[in-house]
């Protein structure tokens, strides 16, 4: 069965500083997967997605994110954090061939002045 | 473009009384799904459908109801509402189910049952 893991179900970082948010999977099959950012009161709005291909996903607002098979991981980030990404992100993934999507229970980054 | 649209944004239920959330999308997409989010959960799928008329489970289905009737909209419905579905219900819709198909996501409706 498909899982995700979202290490630390808050961030705190400071405005300028690097964002780094964890994700882990288990698939049994080669996976699809994905970064959503919900803002306050809002629906998920994708950042980004990795299918094929280059490893080194890049995204929207200067994210990206790394698929390592190895590691089994897809960890989001952002070089230079600014407070208008303060929101909630969720790692996802979906099976290739597969229907539902898997989301983690996502990570909160809060970013200080 | 609306993009998805969600009707109601809150709503106040008392145990056992009946809702009807409703979904739209004007982005011509065949999938739609209905999602909750809890605290420390993520989301889950509840229903889902793969175009006009037709309906099938997810992952939390129990105590929810589902029908397609026009592409366009996807109606989540509360028999007897529990205290357990207070959660924030999300809508969302793709225009396949394959491979990487982007899912676009509504507003959101908070509900609270007492």
């Amino acid at each position: 069965a498909q899982s995700v893991t979202q290490l630390g179900s808050h961030v705190s970082v400071s405005e300028g500083a690097l964002v780094l948010l964890r994700c882990n999977y288990s698939s049994s099959v080669p996976p699809y997967l994905f970064w959503y950012v919900q803002y306050p009161n809002q629906g998920l709005q994708l950042l980004l997605k990795y299918t094929t291909g280059a490893t080194l996903v890049k995204g929207i607002n200067g994210f990206e994110a790394e698929f390592k098979k190895s590691e089994t991981s897809f960890h989001l980030t952002k070089p230079s954090a600014h407070m208008s990404d303060a929101a909630e992100y969720f790692c996802a993934v979906r099976n290739t061939g597969g229907f539902k999507t898997i989301f983690g229970a996502g990570t909160r980054l809060f970013v200080k002045a | 473009n609306a993009g998805v649209t969600q009707t109601p944004k809150f709503r106040v239920l008392k145990t056992g009384q009946s809702m009807t959330l409703l979904c739209a999308q004007d982005m011509n997409h065949e999938y739609m799904y209905w999602y909750r989010q809890d605290p420390g959960m993520g989301l889950r799928l509840i229903h889902y459908s793969v175009g006009e008329g037709t309906t099938a489970k997810g992952e939390v289905p129990d105590g929810y109801n589902v029908s397609r009737l026009k592409k366009q909209n996807f109606l989540l419905g509360l028999e007897s509402a529990a205290p357990s579905q207070t959660s924030v219900y999300f809508c969302a819709s793709s225009l396949r189910s394959d491979i990487s198909d982007t899912q676009y996501f509504g507003p959101g409706t908070r509900l609270t049952v007492l």
